[in-house]
């Protein structure tokens, strides 16, 4: 997984709750991308960052904010989760253009 | 924007024979072009990647063809595998850019 991890893998939580996912490489890579997957869609970008505080939205972005204050370290947080955000969350890195995927995070909102 | 769509959800092969997997795009001005492999449970994993610049890519098995005029790739492969059951995802991007559009992708199913 080119040097990519993600925490939690799996996680079930409720309605309204904040849920925060982490994404960590260990390549040093300039650009870093949060997308989900979900049935029937491709993925689809969430928010990306292509420096350290530096980020911008993607296609589906709403409910979602990111951070990142190391270059290694890239943050996805559900402010208040809805069932609509059940979902698969990939992160990915990217020197250029080839992008590397992590293992994913399975979200489950009840 | 950019909308990206695969032919077929499915396909199933006969063990041996070549796969060809299709993919359209919609926006003329991308130039950059990748297909992904994702076995269950796991990210997806990069294929091959063409640029505009090309019409034709090979790798080991694998073949990618671009058709700019009709906006249509396809990704050949030869002698398919049980190993190879898979989805596949094209993706499609400005090569100066930073966002990827992803299909939907296509459920590789290879028969013994």
């Amino acid at each position: 997984d080119a040097g990519i991890t993600q925490s939690p893998r799996h996680k079930v939580t409720e309605t309204g709750t904040p849920v925060t996912l982490r994404c960590h490489q260990t390549e040093n890579h300039r650009y870093m991308y949060w997308y989900r997957q979900d049935p029937g869609h491709g993925l689809r970008l969430i928010h990306y960052s292509y420096g350290v505080k530096d980020t911008d939205k993607g296609e589906v972005s709403d409910g979602y904010s990111v951070s990142r204050s190391k270059t290694e370290d890239f943050l996805l947080t559900l402010e208040s989760a809805t069932s609509s955000q059940t979902s698969v969350y990939f992160c990915a890195i990217s020197s250029g253009n080839e992008q590397f995927f992590g293992p994913g995070t399975r979200l489950t909102v009840l | 924007g950019e909308s990206v769509g695969l032919h077929l959800p499915t396909l199933s092969v006969q063990e041996g024979d070549n796969s060809i997997i299709n993919c359209a795009y919609s926006n003329s001005a991308s130039d950059y072009f990748i297909w992904y492999k994702q076995e269950s449970g796991k990210g997806p994993q990069f294929i091959i990647d063409i640029r505009s610049n090309m019409d034709k890519r090979q790798g080991q098995r694998v073949t990618v063809l671009l058709n700019k005029t009709v906006k249509h790739l396809s990704l050949q492969i030869a002698a398919t595998q049980p190993g190879d059951s898979a989805v596949y995802f094209c993706a499609v991007a400005r090569w100066t850019g930073n966002q990827f559009y992803f299909g939907t992708g296509t459920s590789l199913t290879v028969i013994p």
